[in-house]
C-alpha cells in the first residue's frame, strides 16, 4: 500500500508556464482533497472531488483546475503561474463516512516555486 | 472572525510537562474535530480526532471538545523533546467532509 503518491515533489516555473500536479492513492477512498500550505499558515482548501467525475471548489479555487477522471487519480492543474502561487501543496484522501471517521491521508507534498 | 483559530504560539514547555494547546472554532454545524502534528517539512499526521463533547485520551494525548463553547483542545503529558512540532487543529463541515484547518501552534518541548 504506497497511500496517497504524489509527484513532484520539488518544481520550479516561471510566471506565466503550466503545470500539472499529479496525485494518486491506492485505498479505494471516495474523496479527495488538494490543500496549498503557505510558509507557516495552515492548510488552504483549494478543490475537492466526492467520486469520480464529481468535483468542486474550496476556499482558494483561483488558478487552478483538477478533474477526478477515475477514482485513484485527482491531478491538480495550474495555469498561467503566478509568484503568489509559490506555496507547498498536499494532496489528501479520505474514507469520508460518519463523524468518527473522516481522517484525512496526505500525500509528502510537492513544494513549487514560481518566479 | 476565521473559522478555525489556534494560538500562534510559539509555546515552549520543559520536558516532562504537559502542553496544552487551544482551538475555537465559529460553525456550530462543525461535526468532528482533529488535531494533526506536522513535523518541519513533512506532511501532517493524524494525532486523534474527537466529535463526543467531553474527553477522548489517547496514551499521553488527551482531545477535549466543549460543543456549547466552541472549543477544542489538546493536551500532551509528559511532553517529549519528540513532540516539538506545529499542531494543526482541524474541523469538518460540509458535505464531503471538507476540513478546515487553523494556522497552527508551534510547540517547543525543551530537554
Amino acid at each position: 500500500n504506497a497511500g496517497v503518491t504524489q509527484t513532484p515533489k520539488f518544481r520550479i516555473l516561471k510566471i506565466g508556464q503550466s503545470m500539472t500536479l499529479q496525485c494518486a492513492q491506492d485505498m479505494n477512498h471516495n474523496y479527495m482533497y488538494w490543500y496549498r500550505q503557505d510558509p507557516g499558515m495552515g492548510l488552504k482548501l483549494i478543490y475537492y472531488s466526492v467520486g469520480a467525475g464529481i468535483t468542486d471548489k474550496g476556499e482558494v479555487p483561483n488558478g487552478y483546475n483538477v478533474s477526478r477522471s477515475t477514482t485513484e487519480d485527482f491531478p491538480l492543474r495550474l495555469e498561467l503561474a503566478a509568484p503568489s502561487q509559490t506555496s507547498v501543496y498536499f494532496c489528501a484522501s479520505s474514507y469520508g463516512g460518519g463523524p468518527d471517521t473522516g481522517e484525512l491521508f496526505f500525500g509528502e507534498g510537492s513544494r513549487l516555486t514560481v518566479l | 472572525q476565521k473559522e478555525v483559530e489556534q494560538n500562534s504560539g510559539p509555546l515552549s514547555v520543559p520536558e516532562g510537562a504537559i502542553a496544552s494547546l487551544n482551538c475555537t472554532y465559529s460553525d456550530r454545524g462543525s461535526q468532528s474535530f482533529f488535531w494533526y502534528r506536522q513535523y518541519s517539512g513533512k506532511s501532517p499526521e493524524l494525532i486523534m480526532f474527537i466529535y463526543s463533547n467531553g474527553d477522548k485520551e489517547d496514551g499521553r494525548f488527551t482531545a477535549q471538545l466543549n460543543k456549547a463553547s466552541q472549543y477544542v483542545s489538546l493536551l500532551i503529558r509528559d511532553s517529549q523533546p519528540s513532540d516539538s512540532a506545529t499542531y494543526l487543529c482541524a474541523v469538518t463541515r460540509g458535505s464531503a467532509r471538507q476540513l478546515t484547518f487553523g494556522s497552527g501552534t508551534q510547540l517547543t518541548v525543551l530537554p
